[in-house]
């Protein structure tokens, strides 16, 4: 079945460090893919998604790109804030399949 | 953007007791809504996915039985845990999604509590 793995947190960076959070996939077919972000105190909501082979989605300065050959979807940042502090989600496909999260923490 | 109304936010039980939680897509038609279980500092693990009108789908090794869920409207799906034990402590979460829509919009959470 479809499954998702994400780099464990937590993840730890200053202020305008380069963030990476990885996340691989397992899927048949080619589902869409998606970040959603959980901030502190708050449900979660969508960061950005990309539907189909090489789509980048973007969203207040983050990205990440459909790699099919690599069965990635890697989420980056070139500079982050400390209001980036939050949970980070990859997720799969039509039904939803979540990441096990990872928590960022930013300290200015 | 589409809102998802998920009552109570907050509910404190004793144990063998039953609880019902609510998910209301407010300005949307729901096709289809997961019901999701947060552990502290841990992943939401898919619970069941319920289409309008039909049973929900149980992922593997959760209780149809225990956690009970009726989707009978486009904008209302419901997951009673029945007969509460401590271990059904946990955060619950719904989410909703619109026919043909990929984008998922999620309620505010549960926070069970049995004592």
């Amino acid at each position: 079945g479809n499954s998702v793995t994400q780099m464990e947190g937590p993840v730890t960076l200053s202020e305008e460090a380069f963030l990476t959070i990885n996340c691989t996939y397992t899927a048949t077919g080619y589902p869409s893919l998606f970040w959603y972000v959980q901030y502190p105190g708050e449900g979660l909501q969508l960061l950005l998604k990309a539907t189909k082979a090489d789509d980048k989605g973007s969203n207040k300065g983050f990205e990440a790109t459909y790699r099919k050959e690599t069965t990635s979807f890697h989420l980056e940042k070139g500079s982050v804030q400390v209001s980036d502090s939050a949970v980070y989600f990859c997720a799969l496909g039509n039904d939803m399949r979540f990441g096990a999260g990872t928590r960022l923490t930013v300290k200015p | 953007g589409a809102v998802v109304s998920q009552h109570p936010s907050r509910v404190i039980c004793k144990s063998g007791t039953s609880v019902k939680i609510e998910c209301r897509s407010l300005d949307f038609q729901a096709t289809t809504m997961f019901w999701y279980r947060q552990f502290p500092k841990q992943s939401l693990m898919l619970m069941a996915t319920s289409n309008e009108g039909s049973k929900a789908t149980y992922e593997q090794g959760v209780e149809k039985d225990k956690f009970l869920i009726n989707h009978a409207s486009l904008t209302l799906s419901t997951l009673t845990v029945t007969s509460a034990h401590p271990e059904d402590s946990s955060f619950y979460i719904c989410s909703a999604r619109a026919g043909g829509n990929e984008k998922l919009f999620f309620g505010s959470g549960t926070q069970l509590s049995v004592l």
